[in-house]
């Protein structure tokens, strides 16, 4: 079974300080990783995915997030952030081939409230 | 396009009562999902279906039922609501189970409280 570990409940920073959202997880097979966020009292968005090719993958907004498989890891990161980007971040995995019947869904980690204060 | 709607947005339940959370979806979408989310555990899947007439279970399905009649409809069910299902619920689709390339289309949410 798939997991996902987001290492941190909680991440306060400064606006125009640099900030990392660890992602750790657990899968024997290949997989999709995903960054959802979502802003109080929203739904979730789609941030940014790994799917295939470049292990280094980029938002519009500024995130970006590198895929690694040795460590199994897929952290997210922005060398400044705004207070528009005070929100909850979440790390998601999902299988990549149709072996199983967990073929397509996502499973997402704990989730980490990034506070970004002035 | 609207996209996901779910509703209603919020809602007080007695313990023991029953309800349908409502969700549809206008992008001919074949996969939608239903989570909860609960404070510190992320968003984990009740049931799914990858088109009309299939569903299936997720990691924490009891109490919670499921039907997918036509592609836009996808209701969850709660029989005989307790108070460990106050939670955030969301509605999911996307085009298809793998389909990943747009991501997930999430609603946004409608929020139970059970007393």
């Amino acid at each position: 079974a798939q997991s996902v570990t987001q290492l941190d409940s909680q991440v306060p920073v400064f606006e125009e300080a640099p900030v990392e959202l660890r992602c750790n997880y657990s899968s024997s097979v290949s997989v999709y990783l995903f960054w959802y966020v979502q802003y109080p009292n929203q739904g979730l968005q789609l941030l940014l995915k790994y799917l295939s090719g470049s292990t280094l993958v980029e938002s519009i907004n500024g995130f970006e997030a590198e895929f690694n498989k040795s460590q199994t890891s897929f952290h997210l990161r922005k060398p400044s952030v705004h207070i528009s980007d005070t929100a909850e971040y979440f790390c998601a995995v999902s299988h990549s081939n149709a072996g199983g019947t967990s073929y397509g869904k996502l499973t997402f980690g704990q989730g980490t409230i990034l506070t970004v204060h002035p | 396009n609207a996209g996901v709607t779910q509703t209603p947005k919020f809602q007080v339940l007695k313990t023991g009562q029953s309800m349908t959370l409502q969700c549809a979806q206008d992008m001919n979408h074949e996969y939608m999902s239903w989570y909860r989310q609960d404070p510190g555990m992320g968003l984990r899947l009740i049931h799914y279906s990858v088109g009309a007439g299939i569903t299936d279970q997720g990691e924490v399905p009891n109490g919670y039922n499921v039907s997918r009649s036509t592609t836009e409809d996808f209701p969850l069910r709660l029989l005989s609501a307790a108070p460990s299902q106050t939670s955030v619920y969301f509605c999911a689709s996307s085009y298809s189970p793998g389909h990943h390339y747009y991501g997930y289309t999430f609603g946004s949410g409608t929020r139970l409280t059970v007393v």
